[in-house]
């Protein structure tokens, strides 16, 4: 157990929907990071947020927003859901000062039919 | 922009072989991690290499930067069945920047 939370663990929806992934950092952790795997693929990074501001962005499409709330948790948007979207979503949140060491989440598995 | 090319991308051993994934960059890093990650479970951080060079040892894995800080190695000796998993790097060139590259993994499979 790394620590970082994630719900929910699975989501299935339809195209066109929009949906919300929520992230608990671990405790003391202010760095929250987005990552999403599609099968066999490796892990994208979409976008960093730190102490409630965004940091850093990759490929994150215009469809996807996020942020960061005062108590540090974080919440993944996704809209205007496509097939291509389905994949696992992680999240993780790194010591201060430490940003390469990124303990992981669960992930939320996100099909979309 | 910054890539992380990771090969093999599969290799499947004999239990008790040596195993080795090597992890190259199109630019020079500032630092590199490596993280496992089992079949079906999420990435687990194993370790982060910052120096030119730097040579680090976790019981059977050793972890290699390379001197010019654009390439890296893992090397697992005499695999166990609990080494499965894929295993990812992870490049920055610029820590500050909040950004790292993943490489796209090699997946190990060992027969017992």
């Amino acid at each position: 157990d790394s620590g970082v939370t994630q719900t929910p663990k699975h989501l299935i929806t339809a195209t066109g929907q929009r949906v919300t992934l929520r992230c608990s950092p671990r405790s003391g952790d202010l760095s929250v990071y987005w990552y999403q795997q599609s099968l066999d693929q490796g892990l994208q990074f979409l976008i960093q947020y730190y102490n409630g501001e965004e940091r850093a962005k990759g490929n994150i499409l215009e469809r996807f927003s996020a942020q960061q709330f005062p108590d540090l948790h974080s919440e993944l948007n996704l809209s205007s859901l496509e097939l291509g979207d389905s994949a696992l979503y992680f999240c993780a949140s790194s010591p201060r000062g430490r940003s390469g060491e990124q303990y992981f989440g669960p992930g939320t598995r996100l099909t979309v039919t | 922009g910054q890539q992380v090319m990771q090969i093999p991308q599969y290799q499947h051993v004999q239990e008790g072989e040596d195993f080795t994934t090597y992890c190259n960059s199109s630019t020079t890093l500032s630092n590199i991690q490596w993280y496992k990650q089992r079949p079906g479970g999420h990435p687990v951080f194993l370790i982060q290499l910052v120096k030119s060079g730097e040579v680090k040892k976790q019981k059977r894995l050793t972890f290699q930067f390379g001197e010019a800080k654009k390439n890296s190695s893992l090397h697992i000796t005499a695999t166990q069945t609990t080494d499965v998993g894929t295993y990812f790097c992870a490049g920055w060139r610029d820590t500050n920047a909040g950004k790292s590259t993943f490489g796209d993994g090699t997946t190990l499979t060992v027969k017992p």
